[in-house]
């Protein structure tokens, strides 16, 4: 299956400032990517579908100022947490489609645990 | 738009014995039905799938069955181990193509 890369594993930063985490898919070319979410104890969230060359699509109640996505290139695809609130720390996850697998191929990075004082 | 439901919330089996998670879900058009098994602090990690047209997969000690008439489908784990201890996500795909994900199972396996 696909190998997903996603960096950093854990960050801390101050109110205010801005994080990026990036997702990388290390050996095929991912058209599509997805942001998700998770809360302590809860399931998956979708946050956005990132579409490279295009504009992400933002799911209901996600702010999309806030939550900045760039897929600029097939291999790469980050996530800006802009001004960061301690309502914002969280576990974010992303994934890939495997579009040239046998079928859907989902595939999800290993997370990364932003916390925000 | 679709809604999953994932039953039981936690599950605890002695190390040896059977575990049994069961999903059903809403939206006639989903046609692909993982399942994850997330270890605490990492991502979700695929352990099995499978599509509409198939009523049972298995694969090891795991296996994964499908009423598609009635809208559920199941994780079975048999011969459990301590490794086995991890929260388990079904998914199924909405009318979109995306995934909706169940509540999670968090399963302790005891030695």
């Amino acid at each position: 299956g696909a190998v997903v890369s996603q960096h950093p594993s854990r960050v801390i930063c101050k109110s205010g400032t801005s994080v990026k985490i990036e997702c990388r898919s290390l050996d095929f070319q991912a058209t599509t990517m997805f942001w998700y979410r998770q809360f302590p104890k809860k399931s998956l969230m979708l946050m956005a579908t990132s579409n490279e060359g295009s504009k992400a699509t933002y799911e209901q109640g996600v702010e999309k100022d806030k939550f900045l996505i760039n897929h600029a290139s097939l291999t790469l695809s980050t996530l800006t947490v802009t001004s960061a609130h301690p309502e914002d720390s969280s576990f974010y996850i992303c994934s890939v489609l495997d579009e040239q697998g046998a079928g859907y191929g989902y595939t999800f990075g290993s997370g990364t645990r932003l916390t925000v004082v | 738009g679709e809604n999953v439901e994932q039953h039981p919330s936690t599950l605890s089996v002695q190390e040896g014995d059977s575990a049994v998670i069961k999903c059903t879900y809403s939206d006639s058009a989903s046609n692909y039905f993982p399942w994850y098994k997330q270890e605490l602090g990492k991502g979700p990690q695929l352990i099995i799938d499978i599509r509409s047209n198939v009523g049972e997969k298995k694969d090891q000690r795991i296996a994964v069955t499908l009423n598609k008439t009635a809208k559920h489908f199941s994780l079975h784990i048999t011969e459990t181990q301590p490794e086995d201890s991890a929260v388990y996500f079904c998914a199924a795909t909405d009318s979109w193509g995306k995934f909706q994900f169940g509540a999670g199972t968090q399963v302790v396996v005891t030695p």
